[in-house]
């Protein structure tokens, strides 16, 4: 059982560069979250989706762009990727949005 | 906005000792509550959840929430080494129980 499969792992790109990071889930769960973290942050939410084409902003929305046509998969896209996107990201997943949210094992980006 | 403040440590505890971890939180429409260990390099990991006033106990962890003074706390009784981590402490609210976290704090369990 998988359960959230992140990918790549990490990745290297440059400023205003494209780049989609993926989140795959074997659940089935309803609701899926992408969370940024930076030093001293804590964890913020970026977007949420609550069920296949229905997606919803965060705390932190800007410059990210969310799809989830299938309920499995919940892909993060950075349009034109800056500096201050540098961060580990992590999607979750929690079923009908009542009980506690499982993470993925996250995604170190880098823009340089 | 929503805010979760944790005391911000770091926390260092001898080994067998009890450990306690402090949290408030500002939106009172906030419905459940978590805590989460992070080890270095690795992803939050569930701890405990609570959603009623009072204690709730798993083991050697025990939660207690206080919702008149928006305030949660995680106590770690008997800590070991292998409790060294960051526990981030979440409120859930909205219609998709959306996690607004706290930044964190760093707890060192000496041997």
């Amino acid at each position: 059982d998988a359960g959230i499969t992140q990918s790549p792992r990490y990745k290297i790109t440059e400023t205003g560069r494209q780049v989609t990071l993926m989140c795959h889930q074997t659940w089935s769960h309803s609701y899926m979250f992408w969370y940024r973290q930076d030093l001293g942050h804590g964890l913020r939410l970026i977007y949420y989706s609550a069920a296949a084409d229905i997606t919803d902003k965060g705390e932190v929305p800007d410059g990210y762009v969310v799809s989830r046509s299938k309920t499995e998969n919940f892909p993060l896209t950075l349009e034109s990727a800056t500096r201050s996107q540098t961060s580990v990201y992590f999607c979750a997943t929690v079923d009908k949005g009542s009980g506690p949210q499982h993470f993925g094992d996250g995604t170190r980006l880098s823009i340089l | 906005q929503k805010e979760v403040e944790q005391n911000s440590g770091p926390l260092s505890v001898p080994e067998g000792a009890i450990a306690s971890l402090n949290c408030t939180y500002s939106d009172r429409g906030s419905q459940s509550f978590f805590w989460y260990r992070q080890y270095s390099g690795k992803s939050p990991e569930l701890i405990m959840f609570i959603y009623s006033n009072g204690d709730k106990e798993d083991g050697r962890f025990t939660a207690q929430l206080n919702k008149a003074s928006q305030y949660v706390s995680l106590l770690i009784r008997d800590s070991q080494p292998s409790d060294s981590a960051t526990y981030l402490c979440a409120a859930a609210s909205g219609s998709a129980r959306q996690l607004t976290f706290g930044s964190g704090t760093q707890l060192t369990v000496l041997p």
